[in-house]
């Protein structure tokens, strides 16, 4: 079976820095991504691990320890805009991609 | 490009009627997917077609679901006769290839929100 965990909710403030965490359980990987979702709308893909290491573009960077079944998806200089959920979600080779719950996150001024 | 369409956006039907989406989905993509989201929870994937093939349909409950994709663009997925449990948000996303990549993420539409009362 499959396994994706996410922390249900989160809160920061505006001009901070949050990390958002996702451990996985998969026979096989192939990839993890993570998606942003504003409330009401279609998930949008942010960015996609397959190797070991941190991976930057622009505020949103993101981290993948295969050995660890282990990512993070970081968030700097927080915007109010960035309010949304955040979905990890793992391939793990010949069967769907398969997302975890989600984490939302609030941003506070 | 255009993005992966869905209609209608909104739907509310009693228990036992039955209903059906539509998705179109971004030009040139081979493989469609069905997903369902429940409120709070993430997109749990109902089916996969690649072109007008089925490529993986082991979490659609099939007494009551049927999707389908005849000429490898357009799809529909209907549900009859619906029940309470079946309230949430039906998203459609389309890929260049099978499987996700970095050069072939999902696209996904702006779902259709099913309530049955």
């Amino acid at each position: 079976g499959q396994n994706i965990d996410q922390p249900t909710e989160m809160t920061a403030t505006e001009g901070a820095i949050v990390q958002i965490n996702c451990t996985y359980q998969t026979s096989g990987f192939n990839g993890l991504f993570w998606y942003q979702q504003h409330a009401g709308e279609a998930p949008t893909f942010l960015s996609y691990n397959v190797l070991d290491g941190l991976e930057e573009k622009g505020r949103f960077s993101s981290f993948l320890s295969r050995s660890k079944g282990y990512s993070y998806l970081l968030l700097k200089e927080l915007q109010m805009k960035d309010s949304a959920s955040y979905l990890c979600a793992v391939n793990s080779g010949n069967t769907p991609l398969v997302f975890g719950k989600g984490t939302r996150l609030s941003v506070i001024a | 490009e255009a993005g992966v369409a869905q209609s209608p956006r909104y739907k509310i039907i009693e228990k036992r009627q039955s209903v059906a989406f539509w998705c179109n989905p971004i030009s040139g993509h081979a493989t469609l997917y069905w997903y369902q989201q429940i409120l709070g929870q993430g997109p749990k994937l109902l089916i996969q077609f690649q072109n007008n093939g089925v490529v993986d349909d082991s979490q659609l409950p099939k007494d009551r679901f049927s999707a389908e994709r005849l000429k490898g663009v357009d799809s529909t997925l209907k549900i009859q006769p619906a029940k309470l449990e079946d309230s949430a948000v039906y998203l459609c996303a389309s890929s260049l290839a099978a499987r996700s990549s970095y050069n072939s993420p999902l696209h996904f539409g702006n779902g259709t929100r099913l309530t049955v009362t």
